[in-house]
């Protein structure tokens, strides 16, 4: 099994742009869930979902979107990339069969 | 809504000796998860211990174990013996056991320095 894959590992922006961040999971997990990390902050929910066809917004979800097509994967889309979106990106997904998330390796995301 | 806090952004020990890394935490829930996470500078995230609100007794994984105060919403993280592989970043996180609610809210993290 290969867990959660994220893809990419690193990518730099320009302002305005668009981009998609691919995660993927092979456990046949029902809830996926996308967080941010800044310096201070901890991480931060943006969007999460707990099957597919069904997503919801978490604590920071402005500039991003989200859908659940399928079971394996949960893509995070940014709308029009801005400087304040520049920080580490996780993926994760859990059973609720158990108790803990298994994360991605993360995306760094630059916006310049 | 639940909030995590950890209070010591930096703490420092030396090899082999003990530390103790503090979590409080808030909710109005009596049933939920509470974890720490560790992050080395590779960046993945990964399980240190886990533990079940309802269990009074307190977690332990092999040099890592917990001090579980319920009523005082306090959750500390101990490690013995340190070694140089636990020098990380360490994240205290909570999470409900109600359907639908099951995010992980997580503390402002420690950064672990272990020193030789």
């Amino acid at each position: 099994n290969a867990g959660v894959t994220q893809t990419p590992k690193f990518q730099v922006l320009k302002t305005g742009q668009s981009m998609t961040l691919q995660c993927a999971q092979d456990m046949n997990h029902e809830y996926m869930s996308w967080y941010r990390q800044d310096p201070g902050m901890g991480l931060r929910l943006i969007h999460y979902s707990v099957g597919a066809g069904i997503t919801d917004q978490g604590e920071v979800p402005n500039g991003y979107n989200v859908s659940r097509s399928t079971t394996e994967d949960f893509p995070l889309r940014l709308l029009s990339a801005a400087p304040s979106q520049t920080s580490v990106y996780f993926c994760a997904s859990m059973t609720t069969k158990k108790y803990g998330y298994t994360f991605g390796s993360g995306t760094r995301l630059t916006v310049v | 809504a639940q909030t995590v806090t950890q209070s010591q952004p930096e703490m420092s020990v030396q090899e082999a000796e003990t530390v103790t890394l503090s979590c409080t935490y808030d909710t109005s829930e009596s049933d939920y998860y509470l974890f720490w996470y560790k992050q080395p500078p590779s960046r993945q995230m990964i399980l240190v211990i886990r533990q079940e609100a309802y269990k009074q007794q307190n977690a332990t994984e092999n040099r890592f174990s917990v001090n579980f105060q319920k009523a005082a919403k306090s959750f500390s993280l101990k490690i013995s013996d340190s070694q140089l592989g636990d020098a990380a970043m360490y994240f205290c996180a909570y999470r409900s056991t109600n359907f639908g609610n099951e995010k992980l809210t997580f503390g402002t993290g420690t950064r672990l320095t272990i020193i030789p």
